[in-house]
């Protein structure tokens, strides 16, 4: 089967650092993605891991690690913008894409 | 703005009634997938389409079916609706059929109320 866990919400301070955590369990793999969403929105694209590592995109980045299942979003210099429900997508066999349940952030002043 | 277009952005019936919702991907773009997100779930993947023909299916319920034209625009059909499906439907259009390098980009939904 195929399995994706996120917090369900977390809450940080307006310029600080935050670190989203998801672990997955999947049929195949071919790739991780991650998702922003606000609140009746669209999901948009955030990045993109396939290889173990870290990736670098501004103020986000995404870290990888294949053998164990996890992933984790940072995101530094929050601003309130920033308050949006994150997800955590993987790419692979049979159902092809599947998203986690999504951790709410809120970003307060 | 994705360029991916969904018509109606809103639509409110009855149970028991059939409704279709219509996506155009973005230009060029060959995949279309079909996700459900209900108040209290996160995207469900219903039903993906590459250059016409199914290709993978996730928890599509048999009272709704999905295709997609030679244009390359695609419906969702949803029949003998129920309370429950009372949800955010997004459509999202990628250029491959397999998602590796490629992300899908999403249009901006259909909000289905059934009264």
């Amino acid at each position: 089967g195929q399995n994706i866990d996120q917090p369900t919400e977390m809450t940080a301070t307006e310029g600080a650092i935050v670190q989203i955590n998801c672990t997955y369990q999947t049929s195949g793999f071919n790739g991780l993605f991650w998702y922003q969403q606000h609140a009746g929105e669209a999901p948009t694209f955030l990045s993109y891991n396939v290889l173990d590592g870290l990736e670098e995109k501004g103020r986000f980045s995404s870290f990888l690690s294949r053998s164990k299942g996890y992933s984790y979003l940072l995101l530094k210099e929050l601003q309130m913008k920033d308050s949006a429900s994150y997800l955590c997508a993987v790419s692979g066999y049979g159902q092809n894409f599947v998203f986690g349940p999504g951790t709410r952030l809120s970003v307060l002043p | 703005d994705s360029g991916v277009t969904q018509t109606p952005k809103h639509l409110i019936t009855a149970t028991g009634q059939r409704v279709t919702l219509r996506c155009s991907p973005r230009s060029g773009d060959l995949s279309v997938y079909w996700y459900q997100q209900s108040l209290d779930q996160g995207l469900q993947f219903l039903i993906q389409y590459y250059n016409g023909e199914e290709r993978a299916k996730g928890n599509i319920l048999e009272r709704f079916s999905a295709q997609q034209f030679p244009d390359l625009h695609s419906e969702l059909n949803l029949s003998s609706l129920e309370l429950g499906d009372s949800a955010l439907y997004f459509c999202a259009s990628s250029v491959e059929e397999v998602l590796s390098t490629d992300t899908q980009y999403f249009g901006p939904g259909t909000r289905l109320t059934v009264l």
